[in-house]
C-alpha cells in the first residue's frame, strides 16, 4: 500500500492555466517536500513544509500543508512549459528518518 | 546535485550477476537513503542509514543489500534474488533537524 497518495497522477493544462497536485497520507506526515523531476534526472527542490497550516510560494508555485498535517497541496499559477515535468510529493513517516514518496504526477503544458 | 556523486550514469549487467551502485557524498550529511524508481512511478525507498555503521530496511529492501562503512559512502548491492532490478536508482542524503533531501543524479541499471 502507498503511504503517500499522489492526484492526479497525470495531468494535461494548457498553457496560462491554473492547476492543483495533491498529496494526501491517513498519517500524521514528519515534514512534506515537493520536488520536481524531468524523466531520468535527478530531483530539483522545490519546498519544504513542516507545520500544520504552513503555506510557501517561489515564483508561481504556492504549497500548503493542512493543519491536520495530513495533506498538502500545490498549486500552480498561469502555468508555463517551463513547469512540465514530474511532481514528487515526500514526507517523513513514522516520525522523520523514514522519508517516503507519493507515486507522482506527470505534467504536460500545451501551447 | 554537485554534493552527490553517483556512478555510473548508466549500468549493464546479465542476470544473475550482482551489481554494486556507487554514492559517495561531501556534504558531510549524516543520513543517506536509496530510493528506486520504475518508469512513471514515483519513488520506493530500499535502505537508508542515519549514522555509520547503521542502516534500516525500507519498503522494497528484498535482494537489495547496503553497507554504512564510512559517513562519505552508502553503496547499494543488487543481488542476483531481486527479480526486477532493472530501474532508475536515485541516492539522497540529509542534513540533520528540517532539511530537504539532496538527490544525485542517479544511475539506470539495465539487466538482461
Amino acid at each position: 500500500s502507498q503511504e503517500l497518495e499522489q492526484s492526479p497522477q497525470s495531468l494535461i493544462v494548457q498553457e496560462g492555466k491554473n492547476l492543483t497536485i495533491n498529496c494526501t497520507s491517513s498519517k500524521t506526515l514528519y515534514g512534506l517536500y515537493w520536488y520536481k523531476q524531468k524523466y531520468g534526472e535527478g530531483l530539483i527542490f522545490l519546498m519544504m513544509l513542516q507545520k500544520g497550516g504552513e503555506e510557501k510560494s517561489h515564483e508561481k508555485i504556492t504549497a500548503k500543508l493542512d493543519e491536520k498535517k495530513q495533506q498538502s497541496s500545490l498549486h500552480i499559477t498561469a502555468s508555463q512549459p517551463s513547469h512540465a515535468g514530474i511532481y514528487l510529493c515526500g514526507a517523513g513517516i513514522q516520525g522523520a528518518q523514514k522519508l517516503v514518496f507519493g507515486q507522482g504526477t506527470r505534467l504536460t503544458i500545451n501551447p | 546535485d554537485g554534493g552527490i556523486t553517483q556512478s555510473p550514469k548508466y549500468l549493464f549487467r546479465k542476470e544473475g550477476q550482482n551489481v554494486t551502485l556507487s554514492c559517495e557524498q561531501n556534504l558531510n550529511h549524516d543520513a543517506m537513503y536509496w530510493y528506486r524508481q520504475d518508469p512513471g512511478q514515483g519513488l520506493r525507498l530500499i535502505y537508508y542509514s542515519q549514522i555509520v555503521n547503521d542502516f534500516q530496511k525500507g519498503d522494497i529492501a528484498e535482494g537489495y543489500s547496503v553497507s554504512r562503512e564510512k559517513k562519505e559512502s552508502f553503496p547499494l548491492t543488487v543481488t542476483s534474488a531481486q527479480k526486477n532490478p532493472t530501474a532508475f536508482y536515485l541516492c539522497a542524503t540529509k542534513d540533520r533537524g528540517a532539511s530537504p533531501l539532496h538527490f544525485g543524479n542517479g544511475t539506470r541499471l539495465t539487466v538482461t
